[in-house]
């Protein structure tokens, strides 16, 4: 249980495009995602935490304009890079908080294997 | 604002040594911890997590403790195998409601030689 999915997994694009990267909750629903940014070398960094049916909440230093986060259902959230340029190529990971039966969330984030983006 | 910290940044051993990865972190009012292997390019496997008011967890050849007071945790691996080759991240999750938060560490570039 517990299964996270993102798609793509991969995407090359080119310099001023937009770039959408699904995050689904495959078997729990999850009313919390995160989305996660981690160039090489380097550890995961929060950009953002996306609440099903409000407005995600970005970390300091994160442009929400760029990176526009959806979480319109209990089990997807999209997060969409926008005017993609080669600096924004990167790994980007999401994760889920699993909602137990009666509505408490669990305290363990459930990972999903990552989209690479490389943008040209 | 949390830190965590790993050190070392990188371990290279020969097989079937015994080794420890360290984490330590700044604030110690933390819900848990948790260890994570990455191998290169691919995302997250999950290895340990321990609760806040738990000593140690163990998992095959992995034992991973916490020390909540003093900020650390440690991850030792037994027996060591090339398979076991990868980026060890230590993490732990702090605050409450909206405020809720994994941060990470840089991790620990391990190397198992055959």
């Amino acid at each position: 249980g517990a299964v996270v999915s993102q798609h793509p997994s991969w995407v090359i694009c080119k310099s001023g495009t937009s770039v959408k990267i699904e995050c689904r909750s495959l078997d729990f629903q999850a009313t919390t995602m995160f989305w996660y940014r981690q160039f090489p070398k380097q550890s995961l960094m929060l950009m953002a935490t996306s609440n099903e049916g409000s407005k995600a909440t970005y970390e300091q230093g994160v442009e929400k304009d760029k990176f526009l986060i959806n979480h319109a259902s209990l089990t997807l959230s999209t997060l969409t890079v926008t005017s993609a340029h080669p600096e924004d190529s990167s790994f980007y990971i999401c994760s889920a908080r699993v909602r137990l039966a009666g509505g408490a969330l669990y305290n363990e984030q459930f990972f999903g294997p990552g989209t690479r983006l490389t943008v040209l | 604002k949390q830190e965590v910290t790993q050190i070392p940044a990188a371990l290279s051993v020969p097989e079937g040594e015994n080794l420890v990865l360290n984490c330590s972190f700044t604030d110690s009012a933390i819900y848990n911890l948790q260890w994570f292997r990455q191998d290169p390019g691919k995302g997250l496997t999950s290895l340990l997590l321990i609760q806040s008011s738990q000593r140690e967890q163990t998992s095959g050849r992995l034992n991973a403790s916490l020390d909540k007071s003093s900020g650390r945790s440690t991850l030792y691996i037994a027996a060591s195998q090339p398979g076991d080759s990868a980026t060890y991240l230590c993490a732990v999750f702090t605050g409450g409601g909206s405020n809720y938060k994994l941060t990470f560490g840089k991790g620990t570039l391990l190397t198992v030689n055959p």
